[in-house]
């Protein structure tokens, strides 16, 4: 069946360190691949998306790189703050049929980052 | 700028009755989803609509029905509601292709008792 894991429910880490987060994948084909920030009692909000094509995207202080081979995404926030606390979430993007995309997301991960 | 509007923002229902969700997108996106979200569950797709027209079942249909009723509304109906349909729903609306990010609702939190 298809599975769509981020390793950590929960993830502490001191301010200016840098945070890493894990995707990993199976028994998926995505064409993209998204990730998402989401603050307590609101819907998330996109942050970046790479394709199967690269395997490495920036933005600012953030970093994504993308491993078919491995089935695995790696989400770093650099120079960590905690305004950066909260719960990431990765999505696959992948073809349903008839010209559709369905969009399928992890389950999250919280992050704190500890002044 | 309103982007996707989810109404109401909160709901308690009593088992059996019947309510509709609503949303609305200002973008002119073709895409639109229907997702709820659980402790532990994280965003599961109830339904999804690639274009005016065409609904399609998610992971997590049952007990859902849904209406495109035009390019910027998708509305989600629970005809008898149950406790296990206590969650937080998010509206969400993407451009066509699969490129194009999703936005989201601010979420519309239902309680069954």
């Amino acid at each position: 069946s298809q599975k769509i894991e981020q390793n950590s429910e929960a993830l502490n880490i001191q301010e200016g360190k840098t945070a890493t987060l894990t995707c990993n994948y199976t028994n998926y084909s995505p064409a993209y691949l998204q990730w998402y920030r989401q603050d307590p009692g609101r819907g998330p909000v996109f942050l970046l998306l790479i394709r199967e094509n690269e395997k490495e995207k920036r933005k600012e202080r953030l970093k994504v790189t993308f491993d078919t081979t491995l089935k695995q995404s790696l989400f770093h926030i650099t120079a960590s703050q905690p305004a950066d606390s909260a719960t990431y979430l990765c999505a696959l993007v992948a073809y349903s049929g008839a010209g559709s995309y369905q969009l399928t997301f992890g389950k999250g991960t919280k992050l704190s980052v500890i002044p | 700028n309103a982007g996707v509007t989810q109404t109401p923002k909160f709901q308690v229902l009593k088992t059996g009755q019947s309510m509709t969700l609503q949303c609305a997108q200002d973008m002119n996106h073709n895409s639109m989803y229907w997702y709820r979200q659980d402790p532990g569950m994280g965003l599961r797709l109830i339904y999804y609509s690639a274009s005016e027209g065409t609904t399609d079942k998610g992971e997590v249909p049952n007990g859902y029905n849904v209406s495109r009723l035009n390019k910027r509304e998708f509305s989600l109906r629970l005809e008898s509601a149950a406790p296990s349909q206590t969650s937080v729903y998010f509206c969400a609306s993407s451009a066509t292709g699969e490129w194009n990010e999703a936005f989201f609702g601010q979420g519309t939190r239902l309680t069954v008792v």
